[in-house]
């Protein structure tokens, strides 16, 4: 079982169109992640968030609580956008907010 | 500031060889951890630390230990390594009281 269940898992894009990668989680959460991870494998942050909205350039993540969902969208996709996407939930209830991941979605956006 | 910085990047390891793998930041966290990554599995914890001389296992603790001396560094060591330790491994670093984590790059480990 899996507490954090992202989809799809593959997506392919044109350049300009406009992305979404969804991530629902089981577990009561203090927070919820979204990371970028390129060929090469380094792992960067581009969102946390435990409420509501946050934009970031062409990016934009929403969390709904209590439907316990988040989305990704990437506006104008652009090959440099590809990437592997990481959902990642602070579990409420561990010591610390335990993070759990889910397996990642594999963006390639074509020229 | 270096961040979080990870060596090796690379190691190939015969079955029952022993090694360490090492993880520093610089930025005076608290929090650090050890994750594996496998093709088609989210990234799992291995062990972590809440602060020097206090470390807790994670999901997947088997055949790793860790011990965390300085707040600065929080090496992982393989035992007795086996084929099922192949792997990317991820440190991570972040503040109790923030929520955000600092990855490293990553070191590629191959057990033969």
């Amino acid at each position: 079982k899996n507490e954090v269940e992202q989809s799809p898992q593959n997506l392919t894009a044109q350049e300009g169109e406009f992305i979404t990668i969804n991530c629902s989680y089981s577990v009561g959460i203090s927070a919820l992640h979204w990371l970028q991870q390129h060929p090469g494998g380094g792992i960067v942050s581009l969102f946390m968030l435990s409420s509501g909205k946050k934009k970031h350039g062409r990016l934009i993540a929403t969390i709904n609580i209590q439907e316990k969902h988040s989305s990704l969208h990437i506006t104008a996709s652009h090959p440099r956008d590809s990437a592997v996407y990481i959902c990642a939930v602070r579990d409420r209830g561990s010591t610390l907010g335990r993070l759990y991941f889910g397996r990642g979605t594999q963006l390639t956006v074509w020229p | 500031n270096a961040g979080v910085t990870q060596t090796p990047k690379f190691q190939v390891l015969k079955t029952g060889q022993s090694m360490t793998l090492q993880c520093a930041q610089d930025m005076n966290h608290e929090y650090m951890s050890w994750y594996r990554q496998d093709p088609g599995m989210g990234l799992r914890l291995i062990h972590y630390s809440v602060g020097a001389g206090i470390t807790d296992q994670g999901e997947v603790p088997n055949g790793y230990n860790v011990s965390r001396s300085t707040t600065e560094d929080f090496p992982l060591r393989l035992l007795s390594a086996a084929p099922s330790q192949t792997s990317v491994y991820f440190c991570a670093s972040g503040t109790s009281g923030r929520y955000e984590q600092y990855f490293g790059p990553g070191t590629r480990l191959t057990v033969t």
